[in-house]
């Protein structure tokens, strides 16, 4: 089992509606969690950080963290054609960040 | 603004030859860290710093080295490339809290060995 997984998609949703990514982790232990996207041929930029349980949004978008459940979230509402990418899950373990594989999204216009 | 650049963006070495990439971050973070990313590994630790002359290997560190003589700069060395590492390399760093705080990273470094 890997200590981040993601489903690696393709995720195809239409423009407009919510988008929804999962991750689940295996580290009961971690702390902190954060969402990054990526595009094609570009570096990881971050977009939210999470520490505790619920939810927690900046604007379109909403991390939502469950550690009972051991897993975390990323909704986009009002999904964009720009929002097509490529979105990473990282979990922190023993200082370090450790990486889900990523789920690709495409948002269909 | 702070930033974090990488020299050469793209690179292509023969086997064998020893290979430096360059990392230079202008944000003051204390913790500096190399990644590399391949179709379906997702990004992979090869190298971390939290400090001046502190250096720490990952989880692919083989083949691979790092020093860190300053803040702003986290060079990576292949000593000897090899085929296998092809790949995309970041780097990235981190304000504080040994490594837990969030990264940001470089623009990345297209490395082709053949």
């Amino acid at each position: 089992q890997k200590e981040v997984e993601q489903n690696s998609g393709p995720l195809s949703v239409p423009e407009g509606a919510i988008a929804s990514l999962n991750c689940t982790y295996s580290d009961r232990g971690s702390q902190s969690f954060f969402w990054y996207r990526q595009y094609s041929g570009k570096s990881p930029e971050l977009i939210m950080f999470i520490y505790s349980n619920g939810d927690k949004e900046d604007g379109r978008f909403t991390a939502q963290l469950n550690k009972a459940s051991q897993y975390v979230s990323l909704l986009i509402r009002d999904s964009q054609p720009s929002d097509s990418a490529t979105y990473l899950c990282a979990v922190n373990k023993d200082y370090q960040l450790i990486w889900g594989a990523g789920t690709k999204l495409i948002i269909k216009p | 603004d702070a930033e974090i650049t990488q020299s050469p963006r793209h690179k292509i070495t023969e086997t064998g030859r020893q290979v430096t990439l360059a990392c230079h971050q202008t944000w003051n973070h204390n913790n500096m860290f190399w990644y590399r990313q391949d179709l379906g590994h997702g990004l992979r630790l090869i190298h971390y710093s939290y400090g001046v002359q502190d250096t720490n290997k990952g989880e692919v560190s083989d083949g691979y080295s790092v020093s860190r003589s300053n803040t702003e700069d986290l060079p990576l060395t292949l000593e000897s490339a090899a085929s296998s590492q092809t790949s995309v390399y970041f780097c990235a760093s981190s304000e504080s809290g040994q490594g837990a705080d969030e990264q940001y990273f470089g623009p990345g470094t297209r490395l082709t060995v053949t």
